[in-house]
């Protein structure tokens, strides 16, 4: 069964870049059977898909995210991490880093990591 | 960028009550569909996928149905544990993956 964990900074200043980056174990992340993705939740909000990424590199991400995100694999440590630019008050949210297989859905989840941007 | 809208945003029901929540898309699915669960502080569950499979260790009061644009998460007979908010989301084999904007059921 895989586990998913996310780690990083739980505050980032307005205008810099939030990375985090989630660690999976339980599994290979060059399996060609998943997604690798990043969810957000804004305080008291809704779920918001920000992006995905394939074992090959292949990315993919919510058009209105698209300028300010980058998704990227690392193989050889077996983690998949999240940059986004020139954050705002906004983007303060929990975030997930979670897996989709196939047609199930997201099926493993990471706890969440709550990102506070603030001066 | 495909839309997905959840109606009712809340609803409140008693204990054995049928709960139905529907979520519609702004293009067509085929069949690609799952629902979620979230309770307070925890991460989302998946309940159902490809609109009406049920995921394993999911109890048999969840089902869900529909084809194309219209999808439904029927609760047969609600429980004191079914207080929770409940997600649609796209889920083809491959991203993107929209999700609607919840329903919050409670009990009564």
């Amino acid at each position: 069964q895989l586990q998913l964990q996310e780690s990083g900074p739980g505050l980032v200043k307005p205008s810099e870049t939030l990375s985090l980056t989630c660690n999976v174990s339980g599994g290979s992340i060059g399996s060609s059977s998943y997604y690798w993705g990043w969810i957000r939740q804004p305080p008291g909000k809704g779920l918001q898909w920000i992006g995905s990424v394939y074992y090959t590199g292949s990315t993919y991400y919510k058009p209105s995210l698209k300028s300010r995100v980058t998704i990227s694999v690392d193989t050889s440590k077996n983690q998949f991490s999240l940059k986004v630019r020139s954050v705002t008050a906004a983007d303060t949210a929990v975030y997930y880093c979670a897996s989709a297989f196939e047609v199930a859905g997201n099926v493993y989840w990471g706890q969440g990591t709550l990102v506070t941007v603030s001066s | 960028d495909i839309q997905m809208t959840q109606s009712p945003s809340s609803v409140s029901a008693f204990v054995g009550d049928r709960v139905t929540i529907t979520c519609r898309a702004s293009q067509n699915l085929n069949r690609w569909l799952a629902w979620y669960q979230q309770k307070p502080g925890k991460a989302p569950k998946v309940l159902i996928y490809a609109a009406s499979n049920l995921h394993s260790g999911v109890p048999s009061r969840f089902s869900g149905s529909g084809f194309g644009t219209e999808f439904t998460l029927t609760i047969s007979s609600l429980q004191p544990e079914d207080s929770a908010t409940y997600y649609c989301q796209l889920a083809n084999s491959f991203p993107p993956y929209a999700f609607g904007q919840g329903t919050k059921v409670e009990i009564k």
